[in-house]
């Protein structure tokens, strides 16, 4: 079974820039979530879907940071434009939904590190 | 308000020896579920271990055990016979509820680095 995919690994790019991520969760999985880690840091909730609907976005910061989620499936997360505190690795993650497993641990993808110049 | 509290921020242990990552949480929530996650230097996020507020044992996954004292609000996890690639970040993270439908919020540690020396 193929785990979370995220695109780009690695992204470098000038300030003011735009920049998009986009996830894969593993099939079946109806919730997904995008975490912002910045280095030393644990993982920050940005936004988490439960299929196509953003259920909390209260952490993204809407003013340059957008976020879909069409069809349920794949994701796309935004920034524009781009500022140096940016600079962070974007870990998406899914889960399975009514699963009857006992942990409903996240799985998450190898993340979009994002270095702004 | 949730909260994840590792108050170590880098930890040292000999090969072969055992260790313990600290981990306390506050919560107001009487159903929660309590994770470990090892993150190599490669990135990915690992799953290690689960605990359910309402389970009576200790969760145990092979070399890791998870000491959960619910009374103080703690969930240690205690690696056995440490080996070189067990060096990584540890993050302590917790759910709130413990119904399997619908969505939660998994809220992380600032993590521990662990190093396992030769």
């Amino acid at each position: 079974e193929a785990g979370v995919v995220q695109s780009p690994r690695y992204k470098i790019i000038e300030k003011k820039q735009p920049v998009a991520f986009w996830c894969n969760p593993i099939s079946g999985h109806n919730t997904l979530y995008w975490y912002r880690q910045n280095l030393g840091q644990g993982p920050e909730l940005l936004i988490r879907y439960e299929n196509e609907e953003a259920v909390d976005d209260s952490q993204l910061p809407k003013d340059r940071f957008s976020a879909e989620r069409l069809k349920g499936v794949d994701s796309t997360l935004k920034i524009q434009p781009a500022e140096l505190g940016d600079s962070a690795v974007y870990l998406c993650a899914s889960s399975p939904l009514r699963t009857g497993a006992i942990t409903g641990e996240l799985f998450f993808g190898e993340g979009s590190r994002l270095t702004v110049l | 308000a949730q909260k994840i509290t590792q108050t170590q921020p880098g930890m040292f242990v000999q090969e072969k020896e055992a260790v313990t990552l600290d981990c306390t949480y506050d919560t107001s929530d009487p159903s929660y579920g309590l994770f470990w996650y090892k993150q190599p230097s490669s990135g990915e996020m690992i799953f290690l271990i689960y605990q359910g507020s309402y389970d009576q044992q200790n969760a145990t996954e092979g070399r890791y055990s998870l000491n959960f004292q619910k009374a103080r609000k703690s969930a240690n996890l205690v690696i056995s016979a440490s080996q070189l690639g067990d060096s990584a970040m540890y993050f302590c993270a917790m759910r709130e509820g413990l119904r399997l439908e619908g969505t939660y919020k998994y809220i992380f540690g600032t993590g521990t680095r662990l190093k396992v020396l030769a």
